[in-house]
């Protein structure tokens, strides 16, 4: 069964430098997502992307974050200048965007170590 | 504004017996509601699903029921079997291919 895949699994950073967290969603899915979840919190929603554009994004997702996909099979989730509250595990997702609504489909995850 | 609750941090039963996961939810425009189980180190994956239209979706062992008038859902498991223990999120969502709002979880434990 197609699956997303992430990388890293683990990602350790310093405050203050940039980081970039990759995807690979399923590959005829349209919709694209990045959630994170904080040690002992719940999933929470950044951003969502369709047709080369962000389609929704939260107050969480702020000008410090970006997301791209920049060559049609990756997505990708940067944060410029990383804080230590940004220490979480961030999923993406993504959604076949055809026909009725239908789940997302998670990858398992980079885990954002910020020191 | 917590929109999705799971009131049980965690739940444990028998192994055989029925789990029974609950959820409420706040936001009148939620149509889409799911049900995903995360292992540890893993992502959520999806287990089963219910549009606004329907009261009861039904796949195998798993079942979610929906009351839209009391802005409830729950999951019942039948057999629960020790492979079933994991956090079980509930979301929902308000349109086709939007963003999920998730629940805390339950830590569902099923003793053998």
């Amino acid at each position: 069964e197609p699956e997303v895949t992430q990388t890293p699994s683990h990602q350790v950073t310093q405050m203050g430098q940039e980081v970039i967290l990759r995807c690979v969603p399923i590959s005829n899915h349209l919709y694209f997502y990045w959630y994170r979840q904080i040690l002992g919190q719940k999933v929470e929603f950044l951003v969502s992307f369709y047709n080369n554009e962000i389609s929704e994004k939260s107050e969480i997702f702020d000008d410090q974050f970006s997301v791209e996909r920049p060559d049609g099979s990756n997505f990708t989730l940067k944060i410029r200048s990383t804080k230590l509250e940004d220490s979480a595990m961030y999923f993406c997702a993504s959604n076949p965007g055809t026909g009725d609504h239908q789940p997302q489909h998670f990858g398992d995850g980079t885990r954002l170590s910020i020191l | 504004d917590q929109q999705v609750k799971q009131n049980s941090p965690s739940l444990s039963v028998q192994e055989g017996r029925i789990s029974i996961l609950n959820c409420d939810y706040t936001n009148s425009m939620f149509d889409y509601f799911l049900w995903y189980k995360k292992y540890p180190a893993e992502g959520p994956t999806f287990l089963i699903s219910i549009s606004s239209i329907k009261d009861k979706n039904e796949d195998g062992r798993f079942t979610v029921f929906l009351n839209k008038s009391a802005k409830h859902l729950s999951l019942h498991i039948v057999p629960s079997q020790p492979g079933d223990s994991a956090v079980y999120f509930c979301a929902a969502s308000a349109r086709r291919a939007g963003k999920s709002t998730f629940g805390d979880g339950t830590t569902l434990t099923v003793k053998p």
